[in-house]
């Protein structure tokens, strides 16, 4: 079944980690996406690929980092975790093309920096 | 810069009540505008897409309305249930891009037996 996949679920650790949030999806989507959501906040994007190799930065500044080796994956890398970066990180691909813009969306990684 | 404000935050209604959300947006040179639910600690669902050229979209007891000219677009709950219960977010394309989402910072609804 297509879908879209996030690990792990919730992350508790100690400032200075390095720490790897992880994004699969099974539906042959270019398109990824990283947003950040701290709770009852919007959601803002921090990092978008449009395909293998691909990554930008989004509307919000972010210190993490993203990778495109695999159209399927695509992780989020925090090199030194801060409490600042406590929250709620959501993973989206969609299909292609003008009007199919539906984003399909992540659990989410709830992620919680000590 | 495009800005959407959902209205009103947080809402409790008792089951059977006609709701209305409200989703509005300052650039209404948009491609289209989506609805998503949002469960406790869980991702998005989509729950409805209007095109920019279409002023509404009906899915079950679920019906948007875009009124673009005006930046407002309406989610209409008829009936809610006590499974209707989450989150209600809005959300609009990034001026110039129809892919990159700009979302609203939603309507927690709670809907009591």
């Amino acid at each position: 079944e297509a879908d879209i996949y996030q690990t792990p679920r919730y992350l508790v650790i100690g400032t200075g980690k390095k720490i790897t949030l992880e994004c699969s999806q099974t539906m042959g989507h270019d398109k990824m996406y990283w947003y950040q959501q701290d709770p009852g906040m919007e959601l803002h994007l921090i990092h978008y690929s449009y395909g293998v190799n691909s990554t930008e930065k989004g509307d919000l500044s972010s210190e993490s980092t993203v990778s495109r080796i695999r159209t399927e994956h695509f992780p989020l890398t925090l090199e030194s975790a801060r409490p600042s970066h406590t929250s709620q990180y959501l993973c989206a691909s969609s299909e292609y093309g003008e009007g199919m813009p539906l984003q399909f969306f992540g659990p989410g990684t709830r992620l919680t920096v000590l | 810069k495009q800005e959407v404000t959902q209205i009103p935050a947080a809402l409790s209604v008792p089951e059977g009540e006609n709701l209305v959300l409200n989703c509005s947006f300052t650039d209404s040179a948009i491609y289209n505008l989506q609805w998503f639910r949002q469960d406790p600690g869980k991702g998005l669902t989509s729950l409805l897409l209007i095109q920019s050229s279409q002023r509404e979209q009906t899915s079950g007891r679920l019906n948007a309305s875009l009124d673009k000219s005006s930046g407002r677009s309406t989610l209409y709950i008829a009936a809610s249930q006590p499974g209707d219960s989450a989150t209600y977010l809005c959300a609009v394309p990034f001026s110039g891009g129809y892919n990159k989402l700009i979302f609203g910072a939603g309507t927690r609804l709670a809907v009591h037996p």
